[in-house]
């Protein structure tokens, strides 16, 4: 267990809906990070928040937002929906000390499918 | 331009033998980390080992040992006496210093191995 939780595990949405993932970091850790893991593009960053401020983007695209709050949780906001928005969502969370030996420790994702 | 190449897509090993899965990398900068994240059937990314850049001595842990050669950019993963519980996806990834604003982990597009009984 690596100690960050993902919520929910599953969704099966619509195409146009808007949806919610939610991430609790391991205790501790200030920074978290935000993959999209698809068959075709493999593991893409998303966007990383270090103690509630944006601290570095990926390719996130528009329709999708997302933020951390005061008691460090993040929330990916997911919204208009297409077919092709279908992927594993991973939420990472760190402790930044300064050195390179900062690890990535991930949750167990939430598998989206948009039909 | 890619940060991490894996050019194996797929890997197969008998049980109770070695392995090694390759992973070349590119930066600039002179300080930097490597990592090996396992994924299995169950979708987890698990961290395995660690190598910094200034290290002298390659990265062990357990049965899994990171053959860093810094010249020829590549952080090859070796899993000894392998076991049916290694098949998996592996991931290379590295993190270089931008300090903390633009900080990004890279990540290769991951090799899959199957160990066969």
């Amino acid at each position: 267990d690596s100690g960050v939780t993902q919520t929910p595990k599953h969704l099966i949405t619509a195409t146009g809906q808007r949806v919610t993932l939610r991430c609790s970091p391991r205790s501790g850790d200030l920074s978290v990070y935000w993959y999209q893991q698809s068959l075709d593009q493999g593991l893409q960053f998303l966007i990383q928040y270090y103690n509630g401020e944006e601290r570095a983007k990926g390719n996130i695209l528009e329709r999708f937002s997302a933020q951390q709050f005061p008691d460090l949780h993040s929330e990916l906001n997911l919204s208009s929906l297409e077919l092709g928005d279908s992927a594993l969502y991973f939420c990472a969370s760190s402790s930044p000390k300064g050195g390179t030996n900062e690890k990535l420790f991930f949750g167990s994702g939430t598998q989206l499918s948009v039909l | 331009a890619q940060k991490i190449t894996q050019t194996q897509p797929g890997m197969f090993v008998q049980e109770k033998e070695a392995v090694t899965l390759d992973c070349t990398y590119d930066t600039s900068d002179p300080s930097y980390g490597l990592f090996w994240y396992k994924q299995p059937s169950s979708g987890e990314m698990i961290f395995l080992i660690y190598q910094g850049s200034y290290d002298q001595q390659n990265a062990t842990e357990g049965r899994y040992s990171l053959n860093f050669q810094k010249a020829r950019k590549s952080a090859n993963l070796v899993i000894s006496a392998s076991q049916l519980g290694d098949s998996a996806m592996y991931f290379c990834a590295m993190r270089d210093m931008r300090g903390y604003t633009g900080n990004q982990f890279y990540f290769g597009t991951g090799t899959s191995l199957t160990v066969i009984p």
